[in-house]
């Protein structure tokens, strides 16, 4: 079974940095982008990046560009989103989504609140 | 930055009648490779989003085949052929052609 699982909740303070994982397995993690997703409390989706875990290739949203870094280890096959400083406004659920085969993992919250 | 564009935003429906929702990009949808990746989502309250529809009109595994969908370049389709009460939540379409994925506003399903 293909499947996408992240890693879990997260309550931070302001200025700290976070690190939250998405792991796949049943398909070759290597061969797939993985795209990174947005959804603050009660608001739509937004596509926030992607990366190419094969070799690493990143592409952002121009809203997210210089906000989040993404990354890969294909060795484990995780795709990574992390910020260095957190704000109040990075409170929101965040999904890893396969979309060549159209499979989404089930969210991390992510609470910033001093 | 391509522009989904999603109408009807609220869309109460009966039980047992169809519905549709209609979505538009700012650019032609379709890929270098010959292909549309142009997919419908359905999220349900506290759930993660679920593929419904893929490259415009392919059902995922076990979707039912009440839900279709159409279109062509920047306009596109999902139907509801007989609204069922599980079917209440908030349909996004979504495309990845343009190397990101972006999004549909949202269109909220409920029952009137």
């Amino acid at each position: 079974e293909v499947q996408l699982v992240q890693s879990g909740a997260e309550v931070k303070k302001p200025g700290e940095s976070l690190k939250i994982s998405c792991k796949g397995s049943g398909y070759n993690f290597a061969t797939w982008w993985i795209g990174w997703v947005r959804q603050v409390p009660g608001k739509g989706l937004e596509g926030m990046g992607v990366i190419y875990p094969g070799d690493s290739e990143t592409r952002f949203s121009p809203s997210f560009q210089g906000q989040v870094t993404i990354s890969a280890d294909k060795s484990i096959n995780t795709a990574y989103l992390q910020w260095s400083s957190l704000k109040a406004s990075d409170t929101a659920m965040y999904f890893c989504v396969s979309p060549g085969l159209g499979v989404w993992g089930q969210g991390t919250m992510v609470t910033v609140s001093s | 930055d391509i522009v989904m564009t999603q109408t009807p935003l609220s869309l109460p429906v009966t039980l047992g009648q169809p519905a549709s929702i209609s979505c538009r990009s700012s650019q032609s949808l379709e890929h270098s490779d010959g292909n549309t990746y142009l997919s419908w989502l359905q999220q349900r309250p506290g759930q993660p989003p679920r593929l419904l529809i893929y490259k415009i009109s392919n059902r995922f595994s076990g979707v039912p085949d009440r839900f279709s969908g159409s279109g062509a370049g920047t306009d596109f389709t999902l139907k509801i052929s007989r609204v069922e009460a599980e079917d209440v939540g908030v349909y996004y379409c979504m495309q990845a052609t343009h190397g990101m994925c972006s999004f549909g506003q949202g269109t909220n399903v409920e029952i009137q």
